[in-house]
C-alpha cells in the first residue's frame, strides 16, 4: 500500500538557517506529491505541491521537488522565520475518485530568533 | 467564508462512554473526509463522504466507530464505548470534489479518554 516516511523531528534552527525535511513515498503508479503545513492552533494548510516528475512546487519561499527515480518530495526553505515554527506533513495522493491523502507523521519545526 | 468547523474542540471522557464528534464543511462542498492523528502517528484516514453516502469506509479501525452525513453537509463522528487508544485528534476535510489538493481542513477535536 501508499506509505510516506518523513525525517523525524522535532528539528530546531535559528532565524535565516536553511532547512530540508526529507520525506520519501512508496506508492502505485504515478502519484501527486504535497506538503501541509500546521501552525499553532490551526488546521492544516496547503503549503505546496506538485503532480508530476520533476515538477517544482514552491510557496511563501519553501520549495520541493518531485524525484521519481529517489522517489522523494523534500521540502526545502534557504531562510527560516520564526513564524514558519509548525509541523509539517508531507502527503501523497495515488490515485481514485475518492481523493484520500496518505500522510507522513509530520515534522515539528521550532525557529528560534 | 467560513471555513471547516469542528466541535468540540476538546472533549474528555471516561473510557467506556460514547463520544459524538461534529464537522460543519464549507457551504457547498461535496466531498467530507474524517482523519485521526494519534500521537506519533500521521493522520491516518477514517472515512470518506459524497453527499450523504459513504463510498469508503475503510479507515474506521472498528465497529465502535460510525459515522454519518446529512442534507449533504453536516457530519457526526460517533465512537461508542470508548477506549484509551481512541485518544487522538480527529480531523475533518472538506472540498469541492475538483482534485486532492483542494481538501480545507478543520480545527479538530483533541479527543482524551481517561
Amino acid at each position: 500500500g501508499d506509505s510516506v516516511t518523513q525525517m523525524e523531528g522535532p528539528v530546531t534552527l535559528s532565524e535565516e538557517a536553511f532547512l530540508t525535511i526529507n520525506c520519501t513515498y512508496t506508492a502505485t503508479g504515478y502519484p501527486s506529491l504535497f506538503w501541509y503545513v500546521q501552525y499553532p492552533g490551526e488546521g492544516l494548510q496547503l503549503l505546496l505541491k506538485a503532480t508530476k516528475a520533476d515538477d517544482k512546487g514552491s510557496n511563501k519561499g519553501f520549495e520541493a521537488t518531485y524525484r521519481k527515480e529517489t522517489t522523494s518530495f523534500h521540502l526545502e526553505k534557504g531562510s527560516v522565520q520564526v513564524s514558519d515554527s509548525a509541523v509539517y506533513f508531507c502527503a501523497l495522493y495515488s490515485g481514485g475518485s475518492n481523493y484520500k491523502l496518505t500522510f507522513g507523521k509530520g515534522t515539528l519545526l521550532t525557529v528560534n530568533p | 467564508g467560513a471555513g471547516v468547523s469542528q466541535s468540540p474542540s476538546n472533549k474528555v471522557t471516561e473510557k467506556g462512554k460514547d463520544v459524538e464528534l461534529r464537522c460543519d464543511p464549507i457551504s457547498g462542498h461535496t466531498a467530507l473526509y474524517w482523519y485521526r492523528q494519534s500521537l506519533g502517528q500521521g493522520l491516518e484516514f477514517l472515512i470518506y463522504f459524497q453527499g450523504n453516502s459513504a463510498p469508503d469506509k475503510s479507515g474506521l479501525p472498528s465497529d465502535r466507530f460510525s459515522a454519518e452525513r446529512t442534507g449533504g453537509s453536516v457530519s457526526t463522528l460517533t465512537i461508542q464505548r470508548t477506549q484509551q487508544e481512541d485518544s487522538a485528534v480527529y480531523l475533518c476535510a472538506s472540498s469541492s470534489n475538483s482534485g486532492p489538493s483542494e481538501q480545507y481542513f478543520g480545527p479538530g477535536t483533541r479527543l482524551t479518554v481517561t
